[in-house]
């Protein structure tokens, strides 16, 4: 089945600095990419997404890479602030199915 | 906003104890989803179900039960808990929108400790 691996495992960073995460996947049949937001004691959040048809997608300050060839995805963040700091998954949905598959998560830590 | 909830937020147990966490979403989601949440393993399915009385199975199902009695409700069953199991479960729904997005609406997520 489908497998996502995720780097770095961890982040900190100063408030402003733009941060990158790595994704990478091994289905060639995974077509949607979600990734999700989890801020300290709180519930996952969706936050963007990408369809394996396309390249690049951008929300605000977020922007999401995507290379079929290679199966891998990035997420990069710009101008980050501290209520950045979260844990960020990446997902691929496996197949044509309603499953998601998930990486470790990113810790990201924005210090003022 | 999808509303997912459940409960109990916090529950402790002893091994062999059985226990009960409920989810309930009030958005007319199909499907619905259970996970767990383990520091060096993510998140990982459980079990989910599109529509009352079906179930699906996970990629971690072992010593989980499940069952959807209705649309709204999807509830997760530890019959005979073990040490193992202390983890952050977490309860999920999607709708039409998964379709061309993959978005969940999760849960607050309930902490179970087996002592």
């Amino acid at each position: 089945g489908e497998q996502v691996e995720q780097l770095p495992s961890s982040l900190i960073v100063q408030e402003g600095a733009s941060v990158l995460i790595n994704c990478s996947y091994t289905d060639s049949a995974s077509v949607y990419f979600p990734w999700y937001k989890q801020e300290p004691g709180k519930r996952l959040q969706f936050i963007i997404d990408i369809r394996s048809n396309m390249e690049r997608k951008q929300n605000q300050r977020l922007t999401l890479l995507f290379d079929k060839k290679t199966k891998h995805l990035s997420l990069h963040i710009t101008a980050t602030q501290p209520g950045d700091s979260a844990i960020y998954f990446c997902s691929a949905r496996e197949g044509n199915t309603r499953k998601l598959i998930f990486g470790l998560g990113t810790t990201l830590q924005v210090q003022p | 906003e999808a509303a997912v909830t459940q409960s109990p937020r916090n529950k402790v147990t002893v091994t062999g104890g059985n226990v009960t966490l409920s989810c309930r979403q009030t958005n007319s989601h199909n499907y619905m989803y259970w996970y767990r949440q383990d520091t060096g393993h993510g998140l990982r399915l459980i079990h989910y179900s599109y529509g009352a009385g079906n179930l699906q199975i996970g990629d971690v199902p072992d010593g989980y039960k499940a069952t959807r009695t209705t649309q709204e409700d999807f509830f997760l069953l530890l019959e005979l808990a073990s040490p193992s199991q202390t983890s952050l479960y977490f309860c999920a729904s999607s709708g039409r929108d998964f379709a061309n997005t993959g978005q969940l609406y999760f849960g607050e997520g309930s902490k179970l400790t087996v002592l």
